[in-house]
Order: structure tokens, then sequence, then C-alpha cells
């Protein structure tokens, strides 16, 4: 079965960065595109980006750019978003999300991670 | 690209059917027949309800159903139940690869 599973939590003080990993088991970690969305305490979510995990190419969401880095091991079947200039407006749940129609222009997340909670603060 | 637009809460009483509505702009729902909706328990992930303004994946009941009229898409969920009391997402897809989420509706089954 298809599961995406998260790294832990983390704690930053601001201007830190943050990694977070998402390991795909149960399908072909290269036929699917990973989405990234995030969700600060009482809000809805918020979407990050996405990447190819095919060919490594990534798309974010203007708000991110320059701040956010997403990539990919297939060797491991795991993507990861990387976050910089963290502040306290991070703070908030980082999930990974597959999207189950293999192509890149569709909305069907289909399966989510378990979520991993960041925090920012000094 | 600004957050869809859905009401903050709504309810119902068991048996009822409720409609939540979801209105962007031309850019992104009015656009492309890309909408999905997203139910979410406390504390947990969202699940996949609805894609493609209509479909739903299999395992969820069809007392879920989408539509779209112009620059908004809705929810109807028809025969309530106690398991369906949860917040409600909406999300399209909004050009040059991008998505927008709605805020959010708290549903609330009396």
């Amino acid at each position: 079965q298809v599961q995406l599973v998260q790294s832990g939590a983390e704690v930053k003080k601001p201007g830190a960065s943050v990694k977070v990993s998402c390991k795909a088991s149960g399908y072909t970690l290269t036929y699917f595109y990973m989405h990234w969305v995030r969700q600060a305490p009482g809000q809805g979510p918020e979407w990050m980006g996405m990447i190819n995990p095919s060919g490594g190419s990534s798309t974010y969401a203007q708000k991110f750019q320059g701040r956010v880095t997403m990539t990919r091991d297939t060797s491991t079947s795991t993507v990861y978003m990387d976050l910089s200039s963290l502040r306290s407006e991070d703070t908030a749940v980082y999930y990974c999300a597959r999207d189950g129609t293999g192509i890149a222009v569709a909305g069907k997340l289909d399966y989510w991670g378990q979520g991993t909670l960041v925090t920012v603060s000094s | 690209q600004s957050a869809l637009t859905q009401p903050r809460s709504v309810s119902g009483s068991p048996g009822q059917s409720v409609t939540i509505s979801c209105t962007g702009t031309s850019s992104d729902v009015g656009g492309y027949n890309y909408v999905s909706w997203y139910q979410q328990h406390p504390g947990k992930a969202p699940k996949l309800i609805i894609y493609d303004v209509t479909k739903r994946p299999s395992g969820v009941p069809d007392r879920f159903s989408g539509s779209k009229s112009g620059y908004t898409a809705s929810l109807t969920i028809s025969g309530l139940q106690a398991e369906d009391e949860a917040d409600y997402y909406c999300c399209s897809y909004a050009g040059s690869l991008s998505r927008v989420f709605g805020g959010g509706t708290k549903l609330t089954v009396l």
C-alpha cells in the first residue's frame, strides 16, 4: 500500500533552515509528482510547490521563491523540502502529498504524509 | 495568489444535506476543471474526497458530490452522518503549475 512517511518535528531559531524528508513506499516514486503543503495553526492549507521526481525539476509558489528548495533521492525513494531564512510565521505543519494523476497539470492529492511540525521560535 | 473563498462554517442535522461553496476567479476555479476537495479531522492529514470537480476516489461514499458553475465550485454532502463533522478545503489549479487552497469550512453535525 502507498505510504508517505515524513521526518520528525523540528524546532528552529529565526534565520535558520529546516529540511523535511518524505519517504515514499508502495509505488514507484518517479511515476508521480510530489507536492508540499503547509498548514499554520488554525489556518487552511497553503501550497508551497511541487517536484517531478523523475527529472528533479521543481515549481515553487511565488511566495516561497528564493527560500524553498525541493529535491529527491530516487535511490531511497525520498523527497526533501528545504526552507531557509525561517521566521515565526513559518511555524506550521508541513505535508508532502502525492498527485495521483501522473501529470503536472491536475489536482488529485491522493496520498499525504503524516505531517511534520516545524516550530520557529527564539 | 489569493486563497479561494469558502464560508467559515456550515451545519446540518443527521440525514440532511449541506453544500459548501468555493469561489475563485477566472485564473483558477473558473479557468480549469481541476478543483478538488479535502476532508480533515482534527490532528489528521487532509483526505481527498473529490477531484476534477466531480470525481470521487474509490472508497469515498457517493453521499459526497462536487459541481462547478462559473467561478464557484461546490461540495454537497447528503445524508449527513456524525463522522462527516470535519473541516473541508477546496483546492484549484491556478495556472503555471501552481495550486491554491480555500480557507476552509467547518462542518458541524447538529
